[in-house]
Parts: structure tokens; C-alpha cells; sequence
């Protein structure tokens, strides 16, 4: 079945610097791909989404960038602030089932 | 419109009890999947239940069981509970197929 591989799982980063968290998928038929931030003690809460026909999403600070043929999507965060420290978890789904398949989460740190 | 809502909010038990925790999903949702999220760990998926019927099911044995009603409110139960059973239950719906997630703010049981 799917299985999807998130990178790293924890990543520390200076404020100010950019942040990049990586997930691969292994069904090439999945073509929806949505990242959740869950902030300590809250709910994932849907921060951006892909679909496989497009290759890159922008959302004021935060983007996320599609590649097909590597089967990986990747988030990216500039310019994080200290708010920006959470769990991040990425998921893969296809239109057969519609059922997202998890990433295990990256757990972003900010460094003042 | 209002969010997700789960109660209870918290839960004591001791080993050997079962427990039912319960989620009413945003107003016009018709999914809702439950998700077990242990300290440190992911969201694992227990299940997804549409329009009354379980549409998927995640790898947990058969003590964790849940149901759907005509109004959509969904309903989890866990027999024989575990101490590793102790963990934040989560419960997410989405207008229909499960793509798009609303999570509710979870249960969090405590097995003792």
C-alpha cells in the first residue's frame, strides 16, 4: 500500500532562516498532498495543499513544491517566525479511496 | 459554522474498562476519521466512517470499533482498554470525501 516518508523529524532553525521539510510517496497514483501544523497542546490544522497538476503552491511565507517524476513534495517556510514553531505532517491520498496516508511528522523548531 | 466538537474532553479509566468517546463534525460533513496520536508519535488512523457505513480502516485490532449515525455524529469505542491505550483521540470530518480534514480539539485517555 501508500507509504509516505517525511524528513527530517526534527529540524531546529535560526528566526529569520528559512525552513525546508521533505516527504516522499510511493504510489505514483496519489494526486493530493495537503500539510497540517499542529501547534503544542492543539488540533492539525490545514496549512496548504497541492494537487498533482501543479507543481508549486505559494501562500504568503509558506510554499509547497510538487515533483511528480521523484514523487516527493516538499514544504518550505521563509522567513520563520517564532509562531512557526509546531509539528508538521505532511499526507498523500489518490482519487480511488480518498484516503489520506500520513507522514510522521517533522517537529519544527525556531531558535530565537 | 461551528467546529468539531468531541467529548469528553478528558477520560480516566483503569485497564480492562471500555470507553466510548464521541465527535460531531462540522454541520454539512458527512466523513469523519478517527485518529490515535500517542506523545512523540503521528496520527495513526483507526478508521473513516460516510454516510453511516465505515469506508476505511487502519491497522488496530478489533477492541477499537466505531459507528456512525443519520446525523452524521460519530461515536468510538475501545473494550478491554490497555495502558497503551492512553493517548489523544482525534477525530477530523470533511464535507465528503476525506481530502480536506477539520480536526476536532481531541480526547485524551488516560488507562490506568
Amino acid at each position: 500500500g501508500e507509504n509516505v516518508e517525511q524528513h527530517p523529524s526534527t529540524l531546529s532553525v535560526q528566526e529569520g532562516d528559512s525552513a525546508v521539510i521533505k516527504c516522499t510517496y510511493s504510489d505514483s497514483a496519489s494526486n493530493y498532498f495537503p500539510w497540517y501544523k499542529q501547534e503544542l497542546g492543539k488540533r492539525p490544522q490545514l496549512i496548504i495543499d497541492i494537487r498533482s497538476n501543479v507543481g508549486e503552491k505559494k501562500d504568503q511565507r509558506i510554499a509547497v513544491t510538487l515533483n511528480k517524476t521523484a514523487k516527493h513534495f516538499s514544504l518550505h517556510i521563509t522567513e520563520t517566525q517564532p509562531e512557526d514553531s509546531a509539528v508538521y505532517f505532511c499526507a498523500a491520498s489518490k482519487d480511488s479511496n480518498y484516503q489520506l496516508i500520513w507522514g510522521a511528522g517533522t517537529k519544527l523548531i525556531i531558535k530565537p | 459554522k461551528a467546529g468539531v466538537t468531541q467529548t469528553p474532553r478528558y477520560l480516566i479509566k483503569t485497564r480492562g474498562q471500555q470507553v466510548t468517546l464521541s465527535c460531531s463534525p462540522i454541520s454539512g460533513h458527512r466523513s469523519v476519521s478517527w485518529y490515535q496520536q500517542t506523545p512523540g508519535q503521528g496520527l495513526q488512523f483507526l478508521f473513516e466512517y460516510f454516510s453511516e457505513t465505515q469506508r476505511n480502516k487502519g491497522n488496530f485490532p478489533g477492541r477499537f470499533s466505531g459507528r456512525q449515525f443519520s446525523n452524521s455524529r460519530s461515536e468510538m469505542n475501545v473494550s478491554t482498554l490497555e495502558l497503551g491505550d492512553s493517548a489523544l483521540y482525534l477525530c477530523a470530518s470533511s464535507l465528503a470525501s476525506p481530502r480536506t480534514q477539520y480536526f476536532g480539539p481531541g480526547t485524551r485517555l488516560t488507562v490506568l
